[in-house]
């Protein structure tokens, strides 16, 4: 069965740093792989998301994400993080027809220290 | 574009009585919707998929029967949690395809239910 794990559950790091957020997958198939962040009191907002192609994709809000089939990973990346970046941020695998079953990580807390 | 909403956005109830949980597609025509639940500091976890016009199909482990899903329109979605019990207290998201197999879903910003 398709599993995804962020090892992070929670991760502090300073206003202007670069920041680097883990995910690994679990699928037998080649995966479409997604980023997700969930700000309170609004709804998941997609960052981004691979289907195929270049394994390194650009997102919105400056983030980008690198897909490696050998390490089964799609880390997140920004190269400096702006205080508003503070959110729980998830990593998902779709599976099945279309990628319609979402299956999510735990989350990882992004905190900015200012 | 592609916003989904949720009402109501927040909702306590007594132990035994019925919630409905609305969600709505406002710019665009969802063919098919997803219910999820979030625990707290926890994952989210699909507990059914919605096609419009016919019926739901619930995850493993999940009660069709407590958690009565209805898709009548191309735009709305209801989650009804009956004869809800505090473990049914939860954060309950929904979300939306533009069209079936478009690979991306919007989430809506989720529903707190708490029941008493």
């Amino acid at each position: 069965a398709q599993s995804v794990t962020q090892p992070d559950i929670h991760i502090t790091v300073s206003e202007g740093a670069s920041l680097e957020l883990r995910c690994n997958y679990s699928y037998g198939a080649t995966p479409y792989l997604f980023w997700y962040v969930q700000s309170p009191g609004q709804g998941l907002q997609l960052l981004l998301k691979y289907f195929s192609g270049d394994t390194l994709v650009q997102g919105i809000k400056g983030f980008e994400a690198e897909f490696k089939r050998s390490q089964s990973s799609f880390n997140l990346r920004k190269p400096s993080v702006h205080w508003s970046d503070a959110a729980e941020y998830f990593c998902a695998v779709g599976a099945g027809q279309g990628a319609q079953k979402l299956v999510f990580g735990q989350g990882t807390r992004l905190t900015i220290n200012p | 574009g592609a916003v989904v909403s949720q009402h109501p956005s927040r909702v306590i109830c007594k132990s035994g009585t019925s919630v409905k949980i609305e969600c709505r597609s406002l710019d665009f025509q969802a063919t098919t919707m997803f219910w999820y639940r979030q625990f707290p500091k926890k994952s989210l976890m699909l507990m059914a998929t919605s096609n419009e016009g016919s019926k739901a199909t619930y995850e493993q482990g999940v009660e069709k029967d407590k958690f009565l899903i209805n898709h009548a329109s191309l735009t709305l979605s209801t989650l009804t949690v009956t004869s809800a019990h505090p473990e049914d207290s939860s954060f309950y998201i929904c979300s939306a395809m533009l069209t079936s197999g478009s690979e991306t879903q919007y989430f809506g910003p989720g529903t707190r239910l708490l029941v008493l």
